[in-house]
């Protein structure tokens, strides 16, 4: 049973415009959520995040929207950059009342690619 | 780059053989995962340790064994590997109680034949 899911495994968006990547999550104790990012050969490295008790969280061309009600956050990265092409993982976390020890559950991530 | 390390970066083994991987860290963090990501699967989490000695399993354990003897090692063994064991195994620190921000290694590509 998946509890964070990313229904869209790539998406291809032209330089410049913008990228929006869509999660959805069935637990209602996740009250912590993350984008993380993959390069080939890598490890995922941390994007952004929000809590629960906020909507959205702004990081520069990076903003994540959160919808509690519809358990669904999603990541909008305008302008799109050649270099924003990786894999983009959701991620959540439920911090407070699960203690939090646990770590993180993923989605399958989405493959991002940003065409010249 | 938090100081991560996993070794080894690369291994091909057996079906039946044991394997350990390893991930060391210079951070001093309290809180240390195993997670081995796969195609159409995304990153599952394998081991988890809030402590030396103290350790705890996570989603897909089942095959994998841990030990935390130092704060800044955190050992995977697989005690008979399986082709469905064939991987790529990522080491991530947190200094918080799984608060977010986990900070991943460079992975280990595990190949079972």
């Amino acid at each position: 049973d998946q509890q964070v899911k990313q229904n869209s495994p790539s998406l291809s968006v032209q330089e410049g415009r913008i990228s929006i990547l869509n999660c959805d999550y069935t637990n209602s104790m996740f009250d912590y959520f993350l984008w993380y990012k993959k390069y080939p050969a890598e490890g995922p490295t941390f994007l952004i995040s929000i809590s629960s008790i906020k909507d959205k969280n702004e990081d520069g061309r990076f903003t994540v929207f959160l919808n509690k009600s519809a358990k669904h956050l999603s990541l909008h990265i305008v302008p799109s950059q050649p270099g924003d092409s990786a894999v983009y993982f959701c991620a959540a976390s439920a911090g407070r009342s699960g203690g939090g020890a646990d770590g993180l559950t993923f989605g399958k991530g989405t493959h991002l690619i940003i065409q010249p | 780059d938090a100081g991560i390390t996993q070794s080894p970066r690369h291994k091909v083994t057996e079906t039946g053989t044991p394997v350990t991987l390893r991930c060391h860290q210079t951070e001093n963090h309290r809180y240390m995962y195993w997670y081995r990501q796969d195609p159409g699967h995304g990153l599952r989490l394998i081991h988890y340790s809030y402590g030396v000695k103290d350790t705890d399993k996570g989603e897909v354990s089942d095959g994998y064994s841990v030990s935390r003897s130092k704060t800044e090692d955190f050992l995977l063994t697989l005690e008979s590997a399986t082709s469905s064991q064939t991987s790529v195994y990522f080491c991530a620190i947190s200094e918080g109680q799984g608060r977010g921000k986990l900070f991943f290694g460079s992975g280990t590509q595990l190949s079972v034949l």
